[in-house]
């Protein structure tokens, strides 16, 4: 299986600070990457598909980068409904895996 | 609008079955995949298989081979999962996952809101 590290794991980070979050891939991926948004007790909600395509109705200050091994997820101004955990995804092999997540935390 | 709606949370004794059922709305049941992940307490996102709900071929994750049945009811716009040989280590919340059909993109675009499964003695 492709191994997926994210990091940090833990991001302590204040409303109005630009933050970004890595994602690597033991193997290159191309840029079959998605990124997913979750908060406790709530399911994830779906943010970015093929590395750097913004679903619809995600706020812009979301967005993503990357191809091959290495993979951003930058959020250019913290809002307070950004508090969560975020995770990567990647499905360049169908045994889909997940990175460890990253959860951002208020300063 | 899209939804999927599972069923309740369970509480079963190790060597059981459990059955999660997800129902589907708000868009055209058999054009999409819909998969099965799981979120087990300290541990990350898994991925557990899927299924074409068109044709209703499926594919399912090594770890789970021979364990996981995932079946659908295109009448119902329902899919169900299926896990046996239940251990304590599949304590965790089932969640099942709309997608296209993979073959290219092979994401996740809308989410069941959760099913808790407790295995327990």
């Amino acid at each position: 299986d492709i191994q997926m590290t994210q990091s940090p794991s833990t991001l302590s980070a204040s409303v109005g600070d630009r933050v970004t979050i890595t994602c690597r891939a033991s193997q290159s991926i191309s840029s079959w990457l998605a990124w997913y948004q979750q908060k406790p007790g709530k399911a994830p909600k779906f943010l970015i598909y093929k590395a750097s395509s913004l679903e619809s109705g995600v706020p812009s200050r979301f967005s993503g980068s990357g191809s091959g091994t290495e993979f951003t997820l930058t959020i250019s101004s913290l809002q307070p409904d950004d508090f969560a955990t975020y995770y990567c995804q990647q499905y360049n092999s169908y045994s889909l895996t997940f990175g460890g997540g990253t959860k951002v935390e208020i300063k | 609008q899209v939804q999927l709606v599972q069923s309740g949370a369970e509480v079963k004794k190790p060597g059981a079955s459990v059955k999660v059922s997800c129902k589907a709305s708000g868009y055209t049941f058999i054009s999409y995949a819909m998969h099965w992940v799981r979120l087990a307490p300290g541990q990350r996102l898994e991925w557990m298989g899927w299924i074409n709900a068109g044709n209703g071929n499926t594919k399912f994750s090594q770890k789970f081979q021979g364990r996981v049945t995932i079946t659908r009811d295109t009448s119902a716009s329902t899919v169900y999962m299926e896990l046996n040989g239940l251990r304590s280590e599949d304590t965790a919340v089932y969640y099942c996952a709309r997608g296209p059909n993979c073959g290219g993109d092979c994401f996740f675009d809308y989410w069941g809101q959760g099913t808790l499964v407790t295995v327990s003695s």
